[in-house]
């Protein structure tokens, strides 16, 4: 069965801390993943999308990471700010079908 | 702003209700989503429009009716709602239904008493 499961459910951090999210999926067979940041009252945006071959990949201070072996995916933040408060999703996108699988979702909170 | 918006951002209705969801965008996308979104569960995938042509419905129930009058307009009739059907109704387009990044609107807040 292809699904996502992300780990912590929720996290609370210090303003200017670093944090690392995780998800795991079983999707197969497997063609990219992205992550989304949902803030409160709104939809997701993508934040990041990396294909099989790719290991990791950045955007500002969010950097995610891949290993198709293990079918793990991390999100890193940097240096957290008070915006970063949103709730992260992982999503694992099938080939052929290009499916969606979405994570339930790691809620962040960043305290000052 | 994602160029995708929806209309109304809250609704409140009783179960015996009609009530349409609207969305609408603006990048020149030919595929469309319904999605529904429950606390703590993932995203669930309603239908799918490409082209104004419906290509997929999840099993959803016919209290939950859509329609896609053109590629920039996508609505969500709804009639004799449940409860459990309160939940947040994300829109989103893509260029194609392949892999393509999708753009969500920021959601109807919906709940049914």
């Amino acid at each position: 069965k292809n699904q996502v499961e992300q780990s912590p459910q929720s996290l609370i951090i210090l303003e200017g801390k670093n944090c690392t999210l995780q998800c795991n999926y079983t999707v197969s067979p497997f063609s990219n993943l992205r992550w989304y940041k949902q803030d409160t009252g709104r939809g997701p945006v993508s934040l990041t999308i990396m294909t099989f071959s790719e290991n990791t990949k950045s955007n500002g201070r969010y950097t995610a990471t891949l290993d198709a072996d293990t079918k793990q995916s991390s999100l890193h933040i940097t240096a957290s700010q008070l915006s970063d408060s949103a709730s992260y999703i992982c999503v694992a996108i099938s080939g052929g079908y290009n499916k969606l699988i979405f994570g339930a979702g790691t809620r962040l909170a960043v305290h000052p | 702003e994602t160029g995708v918006t929806q209309t109304p951002r809250h609704l409140v209705m009783g179960m015996t209700n009609k009530k349409s969801l609207k969305c609408e965008q603006h990048l020149g996308h030919n595929a469309m989503y319904w999605y529904k979104q429950s606390a703590k569960k993932p995203l669930e995938l309603m239908f799918v429009y490409n082209f104004k042509e419906q290509t997929e419905n999840n099993s959803v129930p016919s209290r939950f009716s859509p329609e896609c009058p053109n590629s920039s307009h996508l609505f969500l009739h709804l009639h004799t709602l449940q409860p459990e059907d309160s939940a947040l109704y994300l829109c989103a387009s893509s260029q194609g239904t392949g892999p393509e990044t999708q753009y969500f609107g920021p959601g109807t807040r919906l709940l049914v008493l």
